[in-house]
């Protein structure tokens, strides 16, 4: 079983639309963080959040500990953030567990 | 700052061959990883350092070794190539409290 599941694991949409990607994790975190993957390309780090929620332009992450869940939240979705967006958490032993990624395709 | 990077970008090996993945970061981040990505599927560690002088297995380490002789430099060596080395190796960082930072990866075949 993957410490860390990513739902849905593909996701298409059109543009404008409000999309949520979901988190879930079975271990004790000290920080979540998203992660975006452009196809070919590198990783780069979205939110990294320990608690609530943050906010960045369109995108929106939130963090519910209790019940070790976490979403990502892009608002009036663009065919630029098409993209793979990966869930990692980090336990308190600082190591990382990663999703597999939710694939996210915006159509125009 | 350059972040972290990573060379070469891509590379091709033959079967048995042996090379050295080179990783840096200048952001005197104490903690330092290597993952690999398989297609389709998730980031799995192969080693990481916690400082330099000191490094640890992860999830996938048969076939490779590190060594973290400075705090900037954690290269990653693969001995006698095997077609099931085949994937993308990203070098990533951070402080202990921190947000991860990823290399840009290494795309690497071996035939």
């Amino acid at each position: 079983k993957n410490e860390v599941e990513q739902s849905p694991q593909n996701l298409t949409a059109q543009e404008g639309e409000f999309i949520t990607i979901n988190c879930s994790y079975s271990v004790g975190i000290s920080a979540l963080h998203w992660l975006q993957q452009h196809p070919g390309g590198g990783i780069v780090s979205l939110f990294m959040l320990s608690s609530g929620k943050k906010k960045h332009g369109r995108l929106i992450a939130t963090i519910n500990i209790q019940e070790k869940h976490s979403s990502l939240h892009i608002t009036a979705s663009h065919p630029r953030d098409s993209a793979v967006y990966i869930c990692a958490v980090k336990d308190t032993g600082n190591q990382f567990y990663f999703g597999t990624g939710t694939s996210l395709t915006v159509i125009p | 700052n350059a972040g972290v990077t990573q060379t070469p970008k891509f590379r091709i090996l033959k079967i048995g061959q042996s090379m050295t993945l080179q990783c840096a970061q200048d952001m005197n981040h104490n903690y330092m990883y290597w993952y690999r990505q398989d297609p389709g599927m998730g980031l799995k560690l192969i080693y990481y350092s916690v400082g330099a002088g000191i490094t640890d297995k992860g999830e996938v380490p048969n076939g490779y070794n590190v060594s973290r002789s400075t705090t900037e430099d954690f290269p990653l060596r693969l001995e006698l190539a095997a077609p099931s080395q085949t994937s993308v190796y990203f070098c990533a960082s951070s402080f202990a409290a921190a947000a991860i930072s990823f290399g840009p990866g290494t795309r690497l075949t071996v035939l």
